[in-house]
């Protein structure tokens, strides 16, 4: 079965700092990896998305992602966050089966930025 | 363009009683979801749908009832609550497959229920 796993579960930052997300998943075949952000009170929006190609995504916002095939990971970063970065952050992974666009999600981190 | 609409925002149950979750979507999607998420446990897939007419089970099925008589509605469908029902609920769509570059979940805004 598929899984998501992402370790932190919250991480607490000040302005400025680098931010750096892990993300795991368990599947052996052809994958599309997601990153989606949670901004509190509000619905979930998609933050960058790894289809094929170059493993470095780039996202909305200054977020990147970087796809490790051999690792298994897709772990989210950006250089310098900001009080308004503060959100949940869900990784999640789609096994590549055309037309099945199910999503299985990892267990999300909630990241907080201290101004 | 309203996108992903949910109703009702919030609900409050008692154990036992039946209620529906109504998401509509006016982008013409095909593909539709419904996820709970819960604490500690990030978002489930409860049922799906590729189209009128054809739903599917996800993870979480138990407990829920789903149909799709048009493109552009999706209820769910809780006929005996119970407590562990209690959670958040996103319903979510989508036009494009998520294997092509442009591939995405639209999600709503979420249903919060709270079964006593």
């Amino acid at each position: 079965a598929q899984s998501v796993s992402q370790h932190n579960h919250h991480v607490i930052l000040s302005e400025a700092a680098s931010l750096e997300l892990g993300c795991n998943y368990s599947y052996g075949g052809t994958v599309n990896l997601f990153w989606y952000v949670q901004y509190p009170g509000q619905h979930l929006q998609l933050l960058l998305k790894y289809f094929s190609g170059d493993p470095l995504v780039k996202g909305i916002k200054g977020f990147e992602a970087e796809f490790i095939k051999s690792k298994f990971s897709f772990n989210l970063r950006k250089p310098s966050v900001q009080w308004s970065d503060t959100a949940e952050y869900f990784c999640a992974v789609n096994a590549g089966q055309t037309g099945a666009n199910n999503l299985f999600f990892g267990t999300g981190t909630r990241l907080t930025v201290i101004p | 363009n309203a996108g992903v609409t949910q109703t009702p925002k919030f609900q409050v149950l008692k154990t036992g009683q039946s209620m529906t979750l109504q998401c509509a979507q006016d982008m013409n999607h095909e593909y539709m979801s419904w996820y709970r998420q819960d604490p500690g446990m990030g978002l489930r897939l409860i049922h799906y749908s590729v189209g009128a007419g054809i739903t599917d089970q996800g993870e979480v099925p138990n407990g829920y009832n789903v149909s799709r008589s048009t493109t552009e509605d999706f209820p769910l469908r809780l006929l005996s609550a119970a407590p562990s029902q209690t959670s958040v609920y996103f319903c979510a769509s989508s036009y494009t497959p998520l294997q092509v570059n442009t591939g995405e979940l639209f999600f709503g805004e979420g249903s919060r229920l709270t079964v006593l």
